[in-house]
């Protein structure tokens, strides 16, 4: 079935550093979603994509929508502590159901 | 900010026994979401619900489990009997509207572990 391959797993920055996650999926999505899960948690809505190529900033985050339809990628510009949390990506699958992805888990380093 | 409110926040059962989790989505929302997120893995959809009654489900969402909006407020999970593997965080989400381009609102979740 469809896949979202979130890449990298897991990251350890510094504070102040920029960070940049992508997700890739063997088949076209239409729409591209990232959340963000605080330890404890649920996931709430980072950013949501339409339309191939479209490029669209929340603050210092910054996502884009692959022109093949099969990938994104997620920035994150000047990190803070409370960045810290599991990045995840999600789109509808083709029953129109959301699946997501295994997360990057953004770890800050003191 | 309105929010979705899910209790109890953990819950500790025997293998076998019932449980219900219970969900207050957002007040005029029409949609109903349930999901599930095993310790150290993505979050995987179970269920959604409109007009009170399932429109989608996954292949998760078997016989053991079901849905119900008791009243115009709860939305709740039942496990008729749980197994080890149902150890997860579930979330309930709604929504305004149904559709990829409204935001579904998530819950704080409820940990179950099974013993």
């Amino acid at each position: 079935g469809q896949q979202l391959n979130q890449s990298p797993q897991s990251m350890f920055i510094q504070e102040g550093e920029d960070v940049s996650m992508n997700c890739t999926s063997s088949s076209i999505f239409n729409t591209w979603l990232w959340y963000k899960q605080d330890p404890g948690e649920g996931p709430v809505l980072l950013i949501a994509l339409y339309k191939a190529g479209e490029l669209t900033s929340n603050g210092r985050l910054t996502a884009q929508f692959g022109i093949t339809r099969k990938d994104s990628f997620l920035n994150i510009s000047a990190s803070i502590p409370s960045d810290v949390g599991i990045y995840f990506c999600a789109g509808p699958n083709k029953d129109d159901k959301i699946i997501f992805g295994k997360g990057t888990r953004l770890h800050i380093l003191p | 900010e309105p929010e979705v409110t899910q209790t109890p926040s953990h819950q500790v059962t025997q293998m076998g026994q019932e449980v219900i989790l219970r969900c207050v989505p957002i007040s005029n929302h029409l949609y109903f979401y349930w999901y599930r997120q095993i310790l150290g893995q993505k979050v995987e959809f179970l269920v959604s619900f409109y007009n009170n009654e399932i429109s989608e489900k996954s292949e998760i969402f078997d016989d053991q489990f079901s849905v119900e909006r008791p009243d115009g407020s709860n939305f709740t999970l039942k496990i008729r009997s749980t197994k080890l593997e149902d150890s997860a965080m579930y979330f309930c989400a709604s929504s305004g509207y149904g559709g990829m381009e409204e935001t579904q609102y998530f819950g704080p979740g409820t940990r179950l572990l099974v013993l």
